[in-house]
């Protein structure tokens, strides 16, 4: 039974580079949550994201950040022209969203470095 | 607006100690409180999540504990091992909202 997995594990970028993050959930769940934790900071939510759908966005910085979770295949975190301040480990969640619990499983995150 | 704190940032206890660790959170409409634990360099292991209805979880050595009129949650870790050893994050959602909100964490460390 294969838990969240994210990749690359470790991606290296230089500023003004792309940086797209992949994340396939636990088989069976539809539910993907994006997190990031910035050095010495606490996790951060960004994104909610069902099949096909944004539900929650409030997390996500306005500009050069995006997500998507398509009907099929992983779900992809792209940041676009990466600045220093970008460097953090970025975590995905999923959920089966069974009745109310909402539990979520975490995969083993993706660190992103800006030279 | 939900903010979570958890206290002591940092604790070093000896092999076989029982110990607890500490969680507030401001909102007392919390739906679901969730404890974690993070490794370095990894990712995030649930350990016991507990429901709005629910006081307490136990699993293994492990107890967590919610008190939402005082805001509060407690996870217990009974007869500590070096393999305990982690940073211990909890997180909590609000009904309506599907994010956790994450306390900074408890680095423990258990001596040998």
């Amino acid at each position: 039974n294969a838990g969240v997995m994210q990749n690359p594990r470790h991606l290296v970028r230089r500023r003004g580079q792309e940086a797209r993050l992949r994340c396939s959930p636990v088989k069976g769940h539809s539910h993907v949550y994006w997190y990031r934790q910035l050095p010495e900071e606490g996790l951060k939510f960004m994104v909610y994201l069902q099949k096909e759908n944004i539900i929650d966005e409030s997390g996500m910085p306005k500009e050069r950040f995006s997500a998507e979770f398509p009907k099929e295949g992983p779900s992809i975190l792209r940041i676009q022209q990466v600045v220093r301040g970008d460097s953090a480990a970025y975590f995905c969640a999923s959920s089966p969203r069974r009745q109310s619990i909402n539990e979520q499983f975490f995969g083993p995150g993706t660190r992103l470095t800006v030279l | 607006k939900q903010e979570v704190t958890q206290i002591p940032a940092a604790l070093s206890v000896p092999e076989g100690e029982n110990l607890v660790l500490n969680c507030s959170f401001t909102d007392s409409a919390i739906y679901n409180l969730q404890w974690f634990r993070q490794d370095p360099g990894k990712g995030l292991t649930s350990l016991l999540l507990i429901q709005s209805s629910q006081r307490e979880q136990t699993s293994g050595r492990l107890n967590a504990s919610l008190d939402k009129s005082s805001g509060r949650s407690t996870l217990y870790i009974a007869a500590s091992q070096p393999g305990d050893s982690a940073t211990y994050l909890c997180a909590g959602s609000q009904g309506g909202s599907e994010k956790l909100v994450f306390g900074k964490g408890t680095k423990l460390t258990v001596n040998p």
